[in-house]
């Protein structure tokens, strides 16, 4: 069983749709939560990060942390074609800049 | 500031071929990864170094593969007698001792296809 389970999708979805994309993780030692975002033939961008509970909110974007159910969720609201992307979950233990652990990516697709 | 260069983008080589891939850091970022990332399938952690010190290996790290950063700036990634199975995208990533948890900086990555 790996670490960090992510659906791979492809998920596709009309414009201005609301996008969930979720991952499950075993490891109770993971304490910070990324979500990246890559394009095709590009590397993995940083989307946003979180190490508590709970939601947290920036523009369009909101990502959910569950540690009870070791569970995090990003939501995309009025989705457009440009986000267009895979998205990859990301998880790390505490510690000095220790390695990340992601997930395999879920494909989305946002049509006009 | 250019961010995380990576060269060559793409390589093909034949099995047994020796390989080595070089990435150029954001200049202030001490920190630089590489990770591997194969079709389909999220980037796995390959090695850490912070400055010139490789702090971190993972077992995925066979013994054909070595990664160097002699003046803790560019760092190499060499891999001998390659495989079939070496064939993926090797990402370089760096970081800042300042940034937030988990924010790495990515290149746009060396392909590698392995014949």
């Amino acid at each position: 069983q790996k670490e960090v389970e992510q659906d791979p999708g492809p998920l596709s979805v009309p414009e201005g749709a609301i996008v969930s994309l979720n991952c499950t993780y075993s490891n109770s030692a993971f304490q910070y939560f990324m979500w990246y975002r890559q394009y095709s033939r590009k590397g993995p961008e940083l989307l946003m990060y979180t190490y508590s509970s709970g939601n947290k909110e920036d523009g369009r974007f909101t990502a959910q942390v569950d540690k009870s159910s070791k569970y995090i969720s990003l939501f995309i609201r009025d989705s457009q074609p440009s986000d267009s992307a895979t998205y990859l979950c990301a998880m790390r233990t505490a510690g000095t800049a220790s390695k990340l652990t992601f997930g395999t990516g879920t494909r989305l697709q946002v049509t006009l | 500031d250019t961010g995380v260069s990576q060269d060559p983008r793409h390589k093909i080589t034949k099995r047994g071929q020796n390989v080595t891939f070089r990435c150029d850091p954001i200049s202030e970022h001490n920190r630089l990864y590489w990770y591997r990332q194969t079709l389909g399938q999220g980037p796995e952690f390959l090695t850490y170094f912070q400055n010139e010190a490789q702090l971190e290996k993972s077992r995925l790290l066979s013994d054909r593969f070595s990664a160097e950063r002699p003046k803790g700036s560019f760092s190499t990634l060499e891999i001998q007698r390659t495989e079939q199975g070496d064939s993926a995208m090797y990402l370089c990533a760096s970081s800042s001792p300042l940034a937030g948890p988990g924010e790495l900086f990515f290149g746009e990555g060396s392909r590698l296809t392995v014949l």
